[in-house]
């Protein structure tokens, strides 16, 4: 069926150093890779997304890669803040369809 | 309009009690999706509509479990004879079927005790 892994589970950085999170997805027409940040007891907020037909994307420190081939995407956070300390989910879905959400990656950054 | 949202934010129910949710979307998406999030784990899918019609349902939404929405604008999740296992976060979230970003409310908390 759909799933959907990510990797680590739990990340501890300095301020200042980069941070990646890895995800892999079992569903070949997926075709839609957003990324989420959670912060507690709040919903998830949409952070970056992005389309099978782009393999790499960036927003200021956040960049998103995806690699079709091998079924696999990854967000980096360059220069990180203790304000990006939150957890953050990865998803995949086909075309208009519903979102499968990873495992969730719980990142601290430390000052 | 300032987003999606949800009601009750939080919820205490006793086990067998009926419990409803209400999602308000944002006023021009006409596709409003459930989710369910336990305590570690990511958003699970549970139903999602498209206008006034259920498109799709997770094996995961038992016969307890019903959706509507009615006018293709709010959306209400009820559960019947609640149990302890349905503790979690309900997410309801929308978006344009134009455009595949969705925004997520901020999410109602159920507790069965």
């Amino acid at each position: 069926g759909e799933n959907v892994e990510q990797h680590p589970s739990t990340l501890s950085v300095q301020e200042g150093d980069s941070a990646v999170i890895k995800c892999t997805y079992s569903d070949s027409a997926s075709n839609y890779f957003p990324w989420y940040k959670q912060e507690l007891g709040k919903g998830p907020q949409l952070i970056i997304d992005i389309r099978s037909n782009v393999g790499e994307k960036k927003d200021q420190r956040i960049a998103v890669t995806l690699n079709k081939t091998a079924k696999h995407f990854s967000l980096h956070i360059t220069e990180t803040q203790p304000e990006d300390s939150a957890v953050y989910f990865c998803a995949a879905s086909r075309e208009g369809g519903k979102l499968i959400f990873g495992q969730g990656t719980e990142l601290s950054v430390k000052p | 309009d300032t987003g999606v949202s949800q009601n009750p934010r939080h919820k205490i129910t006793k086990r067998g009690q009926n419990v409803t949710f209400r999602c308000d979307p944002i006023s021009e998406h006409n596709r409003l999706y459930w989710y369910r999030q336990t305590l570690g784990q990511g958003p699970e899918f549970l139903t999602y509509f498209q206008n006034e019609a259920q498109l799709e349902k997770s094996r995961l939404l038992s016969d307890r479990f019903s959706a509507e929405r009615p006018k293709g604008s709010f959306s209400t999740l009820e559960i019947q004879r609640t149990e302890q296992g349905d503790s979690a976060m309900y997410l309801c979230a929308s978006r344009t079927s134009e455009n595949t970003e969705a925004f997520f409310g901020q999410g109602t908390r159920l507790t069965v005790v």
